[in-house]
């Protein structure tokens, strides 16, 4: 069974940066096959897609977000990790990881983590 | 501002039939997948590509795509049913991914 598991502080001060990391079971990161993705919800908001990375290390960002945002990997731990520079209160939001399919039929989010609300506050 | 666009909210009667829609230029080329929040929930994915549901989603629910538009219809909703939805693709340059701003349903 999939799971993924978000950990990292959940209370920040601007100007600091924001280090989440998704633990993965179930499956191996490394065989392949997936996008290990971190997504975000601001309160009362929808949902943003902050970026991908392959078991490789590629990555793709949103563009708004990229200019700050790095995504790593960590095969050998089964984890991949999110680091977003110079947080804001606007970067106040629950953080998911999310495993992302890509397969003829379609692409998709199967399986989410639970989320971590993140709060950047003076 | 997103570029692929859902109504803000909607609502349904118990038992009724609803369609939420998402439109995008990008939908003419890749699919979407769509997926419901319950608050202080995970998101779960309820439909991907042309009409697929992963196991455990009701047969309920249901996809379709036309256009610039995709769509997800609920047959027969339930009281349960009644949560955020939001649709996911690719943006207009196939080269990232983005959400619809999602849909609030209610059910009545």
């Amino acid at each position: 069974q999939v799971q993924l598991q978000e950990s990292g502080p959940g209370l920040l001060k601007p100007s600091q940066t924001l280090s989440l990391t998704c633990t993965v079971s179930g499956v191996s990161i490394s065989s392949g096959g997936y996008y290990w993705s971190w997504i975000r919800k601001h309160p009362g908001k929808g949902l943003e897609w902050i970026g991908n990375i392959l078991h490789s290390g590629s990555t793709n960002y949103n563009p708004s977000l990229k200019s700050r945002v790095t995504i790593s990997v960590d095969t050998s731990e089964n984890h991949f990790s999110l680091n977003l520079t110079s947080v804001t209160a606007a970067d106040t939001a629950v953080y998911y990881c999310a495993r992302y399919s890509g397969t003829y039929v379609g692409d998709y989010f199967d399986y989410w983590g639970q989320g971590t609300l993140v709060t950047v506050s003076s | 501002s997103s570029e692929l666009t859902q109504d803000p909210a909607m609502s349904v009667a118990l038992g009724q039939t609803v369609r939420i829609t998402c439109q995008g230029d990008s939908l003419s080329s890749f699919y979407a997948s769509w997926y419901q929040q319950k608050p202080g929930q995970a998101p779960i994915l309820v439909i991907y590509g042309k009409n697929y549901r992963p196991s455990g989603i009701p047969d309920r629910f249901s996809g379709s795509t036309s256009g610039y538009s995709a769509s997800l219809t609920i047959t027969g909703a339930q009281a349960e049913d009644e949560a955020d939805y939001y649709c996911n693709s690719r943006d207009s340059s196939g080269d990232h991914l983005v959400f619809g701003g999602g849909t609030k349903l209610t059910v009545l």
